[in-house]
């Protein structure tokens, strides 16, 4: 049973690009979390979604980011006009359900120049 | 708001040796998990351990096992025996059992080392 997939691993982007980070889940699971961790510190909750839907985002940033986990194909999360300050990295997490473990890729980190 | 506390930024242990990390929480719920997660160099987040709040009983995985203390909202965790590959970073983590956001909340984390 393969993992939770992310890419690409690592990700360079100018300021003001586009970035697009994608996350399949593990086989089975339709719950997807996505985190992100600055250099030298915990991961924090961005946002929560299952198929169609985005249940919590209440740690997204308001402007600027934006994610999806459509019908088909894998999670995306959309940073648009990039800055310095989105340099991290980005893990996506997995679940069967809507508690318990969760179950993390191996994460994409974007570096902004 | 829900915080999880790890007071120690970095440990080191002697190989073979046993080692305690400390995790505080604060919460207002009594229906809860909580995680051991350890990230080594290569950054992958790696479940350890997992606790739920209403078991009375520790949880323990092979070299790895938990102290709870629910009314002190303490969850350490001691790694026995430690080995090389033990070197990374662990992540205490906390999540409400009966919410539907599912989110965990992260310690600062603490960096540990084992020594040969």
């Amino acid at each position: 049973n393969a993992g939770v997939m992310q890419n690409p691993r690592h990700l360079v982007r100018r300021r003001g690009q586009e970035a697009r980070l994608r996350c399949s889940p593990m086989k089975g699971h339709s719950h997807v979390y996505w985190y992100r961790q600055l250099p030298e510190e915990g991961l924090k909750f961005m946002v929560y979604l299952q198929k169609e839907n985005i249940i919590d985002e209440s740690g997204m940033p308001k402007e600027r980011f934006s994610a999806e986990f459509p019908k088909e194909g894998p999670s995306i999360l959309r940073i648009q006009q990039v800055v310095r300050g989105d340099s991290a990295a980005y893990f996506c997490a997995s679940s069967p359900g809507g508690s318990g473990e969760q179950y993390f890729g191996p994460g994409t980190r974007l570096t902004v120049t | 708001a829900q915080t999880v506390t790890q007071s120690q930024p970095e440990m080191s242990v002697q190989e073979a040796e046993t080692v305690t990390l400390s995790c505080t929480y604060d919460t207002s719920e009594s229906n809860y998990y909580l995680f051991w997660y350890k990230q080594p160099p290569s950054r992958q987040m790696i479940l350890v351990i997992r606790q739920e709040a209403y078991k009375q009983q520790n949880a323990t995985e092979n070299r790895f096992s938990v102290n709870f203390q629910k009314a002190a909202k303490s969850f350490s965790l001691k790694i026995s025996d430690s080995q090389l590959g033990d070197t990374a970073m662990y992540f205490c983590a906390f999540m409400f059992r009966t919410s539907n956001t599912g989110k965990l909340i992260f310690g600062q984390g603490t960096t540990l080392q084992v020594k040969p």
